[in-house]
């Protein structure tokens, strides 16, 4: 199985400004590349897809990059409702895995 | 507007057996193909499962966690997708939730999810 890691696994950031998440995939996974946000008690939400497709509605504060085995989550203008567990997760082969979350805590 | 209605969690003892509903609304279930993806209590998220579109087939796949014990279908006539859960452990204990995956993209849209307790 790919194994999905994600640095840092919590970050508190204030209102303003910008944050990037990083996830590393143990074996190259081309841009087959997701990301959710989840708060608590809620569902996923889809923020990105293709490692950098925005899912539709989903404001361009929300940004990814990468290829290979290293992308990158970044928000911009960070605001108190950007506060939430984001994870990466990877769709090239089965099982699809995701990493273990970050938490972003807006001070 | 899509959506995606789970239901069918409950409490069940180990070795007991459940069947999950995800009822889709604002699109043909068929069209696409549907995840199933776990999260136990304060843990991350666990894809355990996929079913194709019809033009795929139905055909599945699954997580090693739940092969040979879940079972992914599909009923065109009800517009929905369903979790067939057998020989529950209490490590299966987890939120429940089906999310939309079209070609091309990934779990576009997800339901509430579905709460499964196993426990004696």
């Amino acid at each position: 199985d790919i194994q999905m890691t994600q640095s840092p696994s919590s970050l508190s950031a204030s209102v303003g400004d910008r944050v990037t998440i990083t996830c590393r995939a143990s074996q190259g996974i081309d841009n087959s590349l997701a990301w959710f946000q989840q708060k608590p008690g809620k569902a996923p939400k889809s923020l990105i897809y293709g490692t950098s497709s925005l899912q539709s509605g989903v404001p361009s504060k929300f940004s990814g990059s990468g290829s290979g085995t290293d992308f990158t989550l970044t928000i911009s203008s960070l605001q108190p409702e950007d506060s939430a567990t984001y994870y990466c997760q990877q769709y090239i082969t089965y099982p699809f895995t995701f990493g273990p979350g970050t938490k972003l805590e807006i001070k | 507007e899509v959506q995606l209605v789970e239901s069918g969690g409950g409490s069940v003892q180990p070795g007991g057996s459940l069947r999950l509903s995800c009822a889709a609304s604002g699109y043909i279930v068929s069209d696409h193909h549907m995840d199933w993806v776990r999260q136990a209590p304060g843990k991350g998220l666990e894809w355990i499962g996929r079913t194709r579109n019809k033009y795929r087939g139905y055909t599945t796949e699954y997580a090693a966690s739940v092969k040979g014990r879940f079972t992914i279908s599909t009923d065109e006539s009800q517009n929905s997708v369903y979790l067939q859960m057998n020989s529950l452990k209490t490590d299966d204990t987890a939120v429940y939730y089906c999310s939309r995956s079209p070609n091309g993209n990934i779990e576009d849209f997800w339901g509430q999810g579905t709460l499964v307790a196993v426990s004696s």
